[in-house]
């Protein structure tokens, strides 16, 4: 049981490029989230999916895209990288959070991206 | 919009002591209050959960309050330990869909 995995661990991007950062989870989780940490600002929450074929609009999804066409899996999109983009990117997973149960989050171990 | 407020400046405590760490919430009303720990270069790990009809939770060491009324959680950790070091999150959350977080403070237990 490997929990949430995140891959690459690191990345360097130049402004302009494209890239998809990845998420799986092997708990059957419904709940999906990307959130992106920068310093002093706390995770924001970018986009989330409540089941495959749903998604929808974080805090800053801007330049961000997601897909969740399975359960296991949520890719985040960068369309064309820039410097404001550089961030540290954390997925994560719950059973569901609609419930009121408040189910806790588990995340993965986060990308590092620098956009230069 | 909702907001989450922790102490930005990191609380230095001796070993054995009592660290108190403070979350306060505006503008929406949770049915329930999360808090993480992060270490560093790691995702934060769920540690407890107190909902709005409790007023206090333990686990081992840890104890969680929950003041709706004054939209505030306080976390403590008792006889801390410097392995407790790490940054605490505060996560209060709701019955929708989107979960968010306080900036987090960072607690330093030194021996």
């Amino acid at each position: 049981n490997a929990g949430v995995t995140q891959t690459p661990k690191f990345q360097v991007l130049k402004t302009g490029q494209s890239m998809t950062l990845q998420c799986a989870q092997d708990m059957n989780h419904e709940y999906m989230s990307w959130y992106r940490q920068d310093p002093g600002m706390g995770l924001r929450l970018i986009h989330y999916s409540v089941g495959a074929g749903i998604t929808d609009q974080g805090e800053v999804p801007n330049g961000y895209n997601v897909s969740r066409s399975t359960t296991e899996d949520f890719p985040l999109r960068l369309l064309s990288a820039a410097p404001s983009q550089t961030s540290v990117y954390f997925c994560a997973s719950s059973y569901s959070i609609r419930d009121g149960s408040g189910s806790p989050l588990h995340f993965g171990n986060g990308t590092r991206l620098t956009v230069t | 919009s909702q907001k989450i407020e922790q102490n930005s400046e990191a609380l230095n405590i001796q070993e054995g002591k009592t660290a108190t760490l403070t979350c306060n919430y505006t503008n929406y009303s949770p049915a329930y209050l999360q808090w993480y720990r992060q270490d560093p270069g790691r995702g934060p790990v769920f540690l407890l959960l107190i909902r709005e009809n409790e007023k206090e939770k333990r686990k081992e060491r840890l104890k969680v309050t929950f003041d709706t009324t004054l939209k505030q959680s306080l976390f403590h950790i008792t006889a801390s330990q410097p392995a407790d070091s790490a940054t605490y999150l505060c996560a209060p959350g709701d019955n929708f869909n989107k979960f968010y977080f306080g900036s987090g403070t960072k607690l330093n237990v030194k021996p």
